[in-house]
């Protein structure tokens, strides 16, 4: 089973700041990695495929980079309303996700 | 616009089987892959399993042996059954769709299943 690990589990952010979440696979998957948003009592959404593939309606300061084993979402000005849980999912084999980062604004 | 919408009992006993299923409007389950994921209160999200509209499944190593997702190709449905449950399955069960071009892009609301006497 390929393994995902997020880092960091927890950030507090200021608006308008830059957040960079890293997720790390236990062995090369490509560019089989996804990024989702989850809010409190919400689904997940989709935020980036592909490593880096944008989606159509996700706001661009959403970002993403990598290939292999190492992986990065960035967030380019936060703001208020992307405080959420961030999580990582690769399709390389099998599905995994990361544990998770939260995103709290300060 | 692709909705997918999980139904099912809320409260299993433990060692009895839990069933849930997913149906899918505005879009045929005849394409793409269809999943079930579950997310235990308060923690990360767990993947079940997932099939493909041939109808071959995939599981999760860890519940291979419980689980099965079957479909119903002419209700648009297709369903979860995991057996044996303890209270370690309590979760949100959520169905979404896998489009081999892109990760998981359309999700149910998610369903709490609690295992309890």
């Amino acid at each position: 089973e390929i393994v995902m690990t997020q880092s960091p589990d927890f950030q507090s952010v200021t608006p308008k700041e830059k957040v960079t979440i890293t997720c790390r696979a236990s062995q090369s998957i490509g560019s089989s990695l996804h990024w989702y948003q989850q809010k409190p009592g919400q689904s997940p959404k989709l935020l980036i495929k592909f490593a880096s593939q944008s989606i159509s309606g996700v706001p661009s300061r959403f970002s993403g980079s990598g290939s292999g084993t190492d992986f990065t979402l960035t967030i380019n000005s936060l703001e208020a309303e992307d405080a959420a849980t961030y999580y990582c999912h690769q399709s390389s084999s099998g599905w995994t996700f990361g544990q998770g980062t939260k995103v709290e604004i300060k | 616009q692709v909705q997918l919408q999980e139904s099912g009992p809320g409260l299993v006993k433990p060692s009895e089987t839990l069933s849930l299923t997913c149906t899918v409007s505005g879009g045929s389950i005849s394409s793409h892959y269809w999943s079930w994921i579950r997310q235990p209160p308060g923690k990360g999200l767990e993947w079940i399993g997932y099939i493909h509209y041939s109808e071959s499944t995939t599981y999760n190593p860890s519940l291979k042996s419980r689980v099965t997702i079957s479909m119903n190709t002419p209700k648009n449905q297709y369903s979860l059954r995991v057996t044996s449950v303890t209270a370690a399955d309590t979760a949100v069960y959520y169905c979404a769709r896998r489009d081999i071009n892109s990760g998981l892009d359309y999700w149910g609301p998610g369903t709490l299943v609690t295992v309890s006497s």
